[in-house]
């Protein structure tokens, strides 16, 4: 298996514009998570889907951001309109459904800066 | 109070060395714990979980839980260059499914 496929790797953009970071989890791993990293903050979790669903979006920061998973093997955040504080990197992960003992497969993320 | 603390760093040792990585948490329920190993530009990676207290070993990483402490730790051998990383705890509980709570990460820099 690949591992968790994100896209793009970097990604600029002048603020106000709608940037989309996408997202293929490993197969058969039933949840999907959306992360922000920075260095202040460490790793936030924004939401995370179960089966396509999403359970918990209580981390999503503002109604700019959204997330949708529109079959199991692809997920998108999109961010509409960004600002520079959104400037951070937006990892996605992905998990099987065990829980317990089972670690998240994390992608390498999206630099993603807004200028 | 944040649920998991871990001191940032960075933490700079020479190669050879004994590294001793630690975070405290405040939840009682958390049963199990994991450290992950995050190198620069890289997505997070597992690199060792425990169930409840005790330790693990795995090489020349050891991981030790003390529950009624509520601290952990994750010892690393003979450091190495290529440890220089950042490093991650993370715990969940343990009814039904939960997320994992992530520290903020300590950085790690061995020197040759």
């Amino acid at each position: 298996d690949a591992g968790v496929i994100q896209s793009p790797r970097h990604e600029v953009t002048e603020m106000g514009q709608e940037v989309t970071l996408r997202c293929k989890p490993i197969s058969g791993h039933d949840y999907l998570f959306w992360y922000r990293q920075t260095m202040m903050r460490g790793l936030e979790l924004l939401i995370y889907f179960n089966n396509n669903v999403p359970i918990d979006d209580s981390g999503m920061p503002e109604d700019r951001f959204s997330a949708k998973m529109p079959n199991a093997s692809f997920s998108t955040l999109k961010i509409q309109p960004s600002e520079p504080r959104d400037s951070a990197v937006y990892f996605c992960a992905s998990s099987p459904p065990t829980g317990g003992a089972s670690g998240y497969t994390f992608g390498s993320g999206t630099r993603l800066t807004v200028v | 109070q944040k649920e998991v603390e871990q001191d940032p760093g960075p933490l700079s040792v020479p190669e050879g060395a004994i590294v001793s990585l630690n975070c405290t948490y405040s939840n009682s329920a958390f049963q199990y714990f994991m450290w992950y190993r995050q190198y620069s530009r890289k997505g997070p990676e597992l690199l060792m979980y425990t169930y409840s207290s005790g330790n693990k070993e795995d090489g020349r990483f050891t991981a030790q839980v003390d529950k009624s402490s509520k601290y952990i730790s994750l010892f690393i051998r003979d450091s190495q260059p290529s440890d220089s990383a950042t490093y991650l705890c993370a715990m969940r509980k343990n009814s039904g499914y939960s997320t994992l709570t992530f520290g903020k990460g300590t950085m790690l820099l061995v020197s040759p």
